[in-house]
């Protein structure tokens, strides 16, 4: 069974990064993309990026070009979002999510970030 | 960017009743559509993919149809399980829609 197991909730200060955790279990991340996800509190998904772990290459929405940096371990079958300038905005639960059979059927269970002083 | 304008926003329905839902992009995306539904508290759940296929395990009551720009989902048999917001997102450049939310009337 293919599990995504994300790190706990963050909390951080403006001004500050975080970085979360993505570790799977039953697949080999080497062979599909990893991706990641957010919703702000009572909002839809919003797709922030994906990478490739087999070779580091990334893409990103636009819009968080300059707010995440998306890395993976493949020893360790991990993938990693860092966020960075923390704003209240950023305030959202985050998702990785990865493909199996199909691009994005299988998902952790979210990790909020909560951006208070 | 290509836009993904999902309509309604919400609906009231009962039990039994047939729920249709619509995605409309903002530029060809081809067939490349998928169906998602998020329960409260829960992480997304992959139904449909592109357009029209079900994805393993997921009720024949779901179905997607549509290419191009125009999308639609349906669920034939409404059940009190399949309470939830539902979002289409195009797979050439991910991008969601805003979600369509079930409410019981």
């Amino acid at each position: 069974e293919v599990q995504l197991q994300q790190s706990g909730a963050e909390l951080g200060k403006p001004g500050t990064s975080v970085k979360l955790s993505c570790k799977v279990s039953g697949y080999n991340i080497r062979n599909t993309y990893m991706h990641w996800v957010n919703q702000r509190p009572g909002k839809g998904l919003e797709w922030i990026g994906r990478i490739d772990p087999a070779n580091g290459n990334t893409i990103y929405a636009e819009k968080f070009k300059s707010k995440a940096t998306l890395t993976a371990d493949t020893s360790s079958n991990t993938a990693y979002m860092q966020l960075s300038q923390l704003k209240s905005d950023d305030t959202a639960i985050y998702f990785c999510a990865m493909g199996v059979y199909y691009v994005m059927d299988a998902w952790g269970q979210g990790a909020s970030v909560t951006v208070s002083s | 960017d290509i836009v993904m304008t999902q309509s309604p926003t919400s609906m009231s329905i009962s039990v039994g009743d047939r729920v249709t839902m619509n995605c409309k992009a903002s530029q060809n995306v081809g067939s490349n559509v998928d169906w998602y539904q998020q329960k409260t508290g829960q992480s997304p759940k992959l139904l449909i993919y592109k357009a029209s296929n079900r994805y393993t395990g997921v009720p024949d009551r779901f179905t997607g149809s549509g290419s191009g720009t125009d999308f639609t989902f349906t669920i034939s048999n409404m059940q009190a399980e399949d309470l939830a917001v539902y979002y289409c997102m195009q797979s050439n450049s991910f991008t969601f829609g805003s979600g369509t939310k079930l409410e019981i009337k």
